[in-house]
């Protein structure tokens, strides 16, 4: 049972390029969350995911893209990366409503 | 808006000494209430949880929280603290516009030995 886990671990970008974070879950839960984390800024909500085939915009949404093909499977897309998203990512995911959410390892990305 | 508010940034305690994190909470009805923990590079591990019932609630790693709704507080404790406990710390509650956490700063907790 490997819980969260989080592909890749760190990357690096130069501005205007794309890339496709990955958020595995193997303990079938319903919904699963993006978020960044950036220094004194605590975690702040991206996207986040009710079901599969669900997704709403958190409280930072604008520069990403998610979809949740499969339930287990959860991807942020930086569609024209830029500095101001240099950050660790996190991926949650919860099993319903009202319960505690389990987090990934994180990505910490760096676009140049 | 709901929000969580940690008033301390930064902590130091010497190995040993008891600790308290301070967390307050804004939310009308009783709302539920997590601390997580985040070691360095790592993610963030589920410390403890309050949803209802004894206002006291025990927790990983020796770790307890107490609800009080009259403060609007959620404080983690610690009898005696070990080096291994230095992290940042971060308390959240549920019931953010999106049903999503609503987070804490943080409280970053130094150990001296």
């Amino acid at each position: 049972n490997a819980g969260v886990t989080q592909t890749p671990k760190f990357r690096v970008l130069k501005t205007g390029q794309s890339m496709t974070l990955l958020c595995a879950q193997d303990m079938n839960h319903e919904y699963m969350y993006w978020y960044r984390q950036d220094p004194g800024m605590g975690l702040r909500l991206i996207h986040y995911s009710v079901g599969e085939g669900t997704t709403a915009k958190g409280e930072v949404p604008d520069g990403y893209n998610v979809s949740r093909l499969k339930k287990q499977n959860f991807l942020l897309g930086l569609e024209s990366a830029a500095p101001s998203q240099t950050s660790v990512y996190f991926c949650a995911s919860q099993r319903g409503s009202a319960y505690e959410q389990y987090f990934g390892p994180g990505t910490r990305l760096t676009v140049t | 808006a709901q929000s969580v508010t940690q008033p301390d940034i930064h902590i130091t305690v010497s190995e040993g000494a008891s600790l308290e994190l301070r967390c307050n909470y804004s939310y009308g009805a009783t709302p539920y209430l997590f601390w997580y923990v985040q070691s360095p590079g790592q993610g963030l591990q589920l410390l403890l949880k309050y949803f209802s019932g004894d206002t006291l609630v025990q927790g990983i790693k020796g770790f307890e929280a107490e609800f009080k709704r009259s403060q609007s507080s959620f404080n983690l404790r610690k009898p005696s603290v070990h080096w291994s406990d230095a992290a940042e710390y971060f308390c959240a509650s549920y019931g953010g516009s999106q049903g999503n956490l609503i987070f804490g700063k943080g409280t970053k907790l130094s150990v001296k030995p």
